[in-house]
């Protein structure tokens, strides 16, 4: 069935660092492809979304781009803020969403 | 996107009570859904409620533990019957805008003891 991986956390930065977060899927066709964002004690916030295979996602800094080759939607932005401290969730729409196990983020001063 | 709203934003509940969440949105829309969050893990779909139809339940989740109304396209509420302690989760509801994008709520945080 499909699914979503992402990389384990926690992350750990320091503020003005590039960030990367993988996220890789497995499914049929070219489902959507979003990031959400958690931040401590609040519900989740789309950060951006790709519809279709190239195309690139981006919001606040934040960029991701649809790779069907790799099934990939890696979450990237140059340099991180400490308000970016969060936790990242990647995920498909398949008629529902379908969520990677999210990746907490930490961003040090 | 769309403003939405969680009653309550929290609770604390005794074993065998039940609590009935309700999510508000601002505008209307025809798919609501319920998504569970167990501590310190991802999101899990509960069910997906649609105005005017029964709602539709995920594997692993059943009507008699988890009631829903959707009694316009504006409002829903979701029921946690007969709690036990495994039910301490965060539940969300979420609304679909913008081509299938969906838009959460805060949340409401539940502990049962």
């Amino acid at each position: 069935g499909d699914s979503v991986t992402q990389m384990e956390g926690p992350v750990t930065l320091s503020e003005e660092a590039f960030l990367t977060i993988n996220c890789t899927y497995t499914a049929t066709g070219y489902p959507s492809l979003f990031w959400y964002v958690q931040y401590p004690g609040e519900g989740l916030q789309l950060l951006l979304k790709a519809t279709k295979a190239d195309d690139k996602g981006s919001n606040k800094g934040f960029e991701a781009t649809y790779r069907k080759e790799t099934t990939s939607f890696h979450l990237e932005k140059g340099s991180v803020q400490v308000s970016d401290s969060a936790v990242y969730f990647c995920a498909l729409e398949r008629g529902k969403l379908i969520f990677g196990q999210g990746t907490e983020l930490s961003v040090k001063p | 996107s769309a403003v939405i709203s969680q009653k309550p934003s929290r609770d604390i509940c005794q074993r065998g009570t039940s609590l009935t969440i309700q999510c508000q949105v601002d505008s209307q829309v025809t798919m609501m859904f319920w998504y569970r969050q167990q501590p310190g893990q991802s999101l899990t779909l509960i069910a997906t409620a649609n105005q005017g139809s029964e709602a539709t339940y995920e594997s692993g989740f059943v009507i008699d533990k988890f009631p829903i109304s959707r009694p316009n396209l504006t409002f829903s509420t979701l029921t946690v019957s007969n709690m036990s302690p495994e039910d301490s989760s965060i539940y969300l509801c979420s609304v679909e805008l913008d081509g299938r994008s969906q838009y959460f709520g805060p949340g409401t945080r539940l502990l049962v003891l």
